[in-house]
């Protein structure tokens, strides 16, 4: 069974840092590997999707790596704004087609 | 492109009322559309993949019975939780995924959820 954890579950950075967040999965048998921005009480709005045969997807600001063979993502933020504050989750897509989310990073940033 | 509106966005209603909960995609085709809960401070937890046309499957440990699912056009899938008890209140979120075939890596666009309160 799929399992998948963030790091750190939360953290909490001043506006300009340039921060990590972290992924991890147990089974490398993935078809891809979706990050995901959550505001309170909304539903999801996917940022950065890498496929199993890339190693990374950029968006602006933001950076994905994907090393499948290890099981690890991360997403990294450039310049952080307080417009970022979300929790992000991120969410493999398994050899049965569905998605396996984590519990998420709630990321908060100050101005 | 890709938009998912599920509705409504929020409900409160007293135990024993049955509850329907609409996903539509709203420019695309979905073959499969996916209903999740989550409960506060967790993650997304998959319930049942609906297929247009035939019916859905559960994952394990979610009833059948008390979370109705019909899927009859390519642009809609509802929900319906029978009898609801306080235990049931969370957030239900659906997805749909582009494209019209029922297996597919094709990625999931997300509605914004329901918040779910049983009194």
């Amino acid at each position: 069974k799929q399992e998948v954890t963030q790091i750190p579950a939360a953290l909490s950075v001043p506006e300009g840092e340039n921060l990590v967040l972290n992924c991890s999965f147990t089974d490398s048998a993935i078809y891809n590997l979706q990050w995901f921005r959550q505001d309170p009480g909304k539903g999801l709005t996917s940022l950065l999707l890498i496929q199993s045969s890339q190693r990374e997807q950029t968006s602006g600001r933001l950076n994905a790596s994907l090393d499948k063979s290890s099981g690890r993502s991360t997403l990294y933020i450039a310049a952080s704004q307080p417009g970022d504050s979300a929790t992000y989750l991120c969410a493999v897509c398994g050899s049965n087609y569905k998605l396996t989310f984590g519990k998420g990073t709630l990321l908060t940033v100050n101005p | 492109g890709a938009v998912v509106s599920q509705h409504p966005s929020r409900v409160i209603c007293k135990s024993g009322t049955s509850v329907k909960i609409e996903c539509r995609s709203l420019d695309f085709q979905a073959t499969t559309m996916f209903w999740y809960r989550q409960f506060p401070k967790q993650s997304l937890m998959l319930m049942a993949t609906s297929n247009e046309g035939s019916k859905a499957t559960y994952e394990q440990g979610v009833e059948k019975d008390k979370f109705l699912i019909n899927h009859a056009s390519l642009t809609l899938s509802t929900l319906t939780v029978t009898s609801a008890h306080p235990e049931d209140s969370s957030f239900y979120i659906c997805s749909a995924r582009v494209g019209t075939g029922v297996g597919s890596n094709q990625p999931q666009h997300f509605g914004d959820g329901t918040r779910l309160s049983i009194l």
